[in-house]
């Protein structure tokens, strides 16, 4: 099945810095999320992005289908940004919607 | 708030115990998913549900039982659970021919 990395595991920054997360796929998809899950568990949808580039406020990412990964970047970091961020992907002609996550990046941002 | 709602949020169950975590979503969605969370591991897809019939059953055991009445409601039924099966349990749900996924708030289950 498809392989989805997330680089790097773990990232801690101080607050007003920026990052920089990775997400590499082993397959071609035809669709592409990142979430962030809350310390709560809950999966806030942050991009549909299965291709080309999404800013949302300090977030953007980017995905480049055709070399298998997306990136989404996080800029002016603020504590509440902490938690863990997830890329999912869908294969192309594989079963009906069905989301693969990668383990996902522990983001803490320090005050 | 994405539309979807799971409840209860938290459940403690004995191991002989039988009980049902509930979805609903009014979103418009053909096509509703659990997946479940554990300790240290990638969310992994447990069962999924396009338009009220299943199309996938991830080799999960028997003693999870999905039900999915109609197309805005998606229960999971737990009878004789592990204490392995502890963990957080997510629904989500999308258009079958859509785009996004959305998830609920989570149950957490711990089984004594």
């Amino acid at each position: 099945g498809i392989q989805v990395e997330q680089s790097p595991p773990d990232l801690i920054l101080q607050e007003g810095a920026n990052s920089t997360l990775r997400c590499n796929f082993s397959d071609s998809v035809n669709n592409l999320q990142w979430f962030h899950q809350n310390p709560w568990g809950q999966l806030i949808n942050l991009f549909y992005i299965p291709s080309g580039t999404k800013q949302n406020g300090r977030l953007s990412a980017t995905t480049v289908a055709t070399e298998r990964y997306s990136l989404l970047y996080i800029s002016s970091s603020q504590t509440t940004d902490s938690g863990v961020y997830f890329c999912a992907v869908e294969v192309s002609g594989g079963s009906q919607g069905n989301l693969i996550f990668g383990k996902g990046t522990k983001l803490s941002v320090k005050p | 708030e994405t539309g979807v709602t799971q409840t209860p949020r938290h459940l403690v169950m004995g191991m002989t115990n039988k009980k049902s975590l509930k979805c609903e979503q009014h979103l418009g969605h053909n096509a509703m998913y659990w997946y479940k969370q554990s300790a240290k591991k990638p969310l992994e897809l447990m069962f999924v549900y396009s338009l009220e019939e299943r199309v996938e059953n991830n080799s999960v055991p028997s003693r999870f039982s999905p039900e999915c009445p109609n197309s805005s409601h998606l229960f999971l039924h737990l009878h004789t659970l592990q204490p392995e099966d502890s963990a957080l349990y997510l629904c989500a749900s999308r258009l079958v021919t859509g785009t996004e996924a959305f998830f609920g708030q989570g149950t957490r289950l711990t089984v004594v």
